[in-house]
């Protein structure tokens, strides 16, 4: 079974400053992809960013990226130049890549991150 | 482009009433579709899927049930609402053709039940 562990309820950030939120994962499969994704004070959840777990490079999407290191399953979201828009729980998620499951996701229990004007 | 469509965005329910949550999707043909559950504080729980009409996999014994008597339309039903059924819940779909496969949400039905 899949397992995905977020291990900072809550987090600061100055705004303009980096902020870096943990994720580690355990799964038995060889092809699953990683994800995180922001849920604002609206509660929808949106997608940052995606990691395929056979490529080695890391995923980038503006300022957002992720430090994915398959070995110690761990992968780590990286905020740049944090904006006040980007206060919001933030989820990790781990999905297996087979037949019609690739939207079942195990989630993490989600981080708080708090941006300071 | 595609968009999902999900309703009501509120709902306060008695105990033992019945539940119909309706999700449908545009601009795309044959997604797969989830049924997810935030509870208070908590992250999502995959409750129900489906690759196709009238395909439903349950993925968490529980008080509810799904159908999808379209292509494009998800439901989420009880017959007898719980309390321990009060959540966040959240439609979801991929385009189910493998590769680059992402899950988008839907807006998300607050249900109380009281």
């Amino acid at each position: 079974a899949q397992t995905v562990t977020q291990s900072q309820p809550e987090m600061s950030v100055q705004e303009a400053e980096t902020v870096t939120l943990s994720c580690t994962y355990d799964t038995s499969e060889s092809d699953y992809y990683l994800f995180w994704y922001k849920q604002p004070p609206s509660r929808q959840m949106i997608l940052v960013i995606r990691q395929e777990a056979y490529k080695q490079q890391n995923a980038t999407e503006n300022r957002f990226s992720v430090n994915f290191q398959k070995a110690a399953k761990s992968f780590s979201l990286k905020i740049s130049d944090s904006q006040l828009g980007d206060a919001a729980m933030y989820f990790c998620a781990c999905g297996e890549n087979y037949g019609g499951s690739q939207g079942n996701l195990i989630f993490g229990k989600g981080t708080k991150l708090s941006v300071k004007p | 482009s595609q968009t999902i469509h999900q309703w009501p965005a509120t709902l306060v329910q008695p105990v033992g009433s019945p539940l119909s949550l309706e999700c449908t999707v545009e601009g795309t043909s044959n997604p797969n579709l989830y049924w997810y559950r935030q509870a208070a504080g908590r992250g999502l729980q995959l409750l129900f899927y489906s690759v196709g009409i009238g395909q439903i996999s349950s993925e968490v014994p529980q008080n509810l049930s799904a159908s999808r008597p379209q292509d494009r339309q998800f439901i989420l039903s009880s017959k007898k609402l719980l309390l321990s059924d009060s959540g966040f819940y959240l439609c979801a779909w991929t385009s189910g053709t493998g590769g680059d496969e992402k899950l988008f949400f839907g807006s998300g039905t607050q249900l109380s039940v009281l």
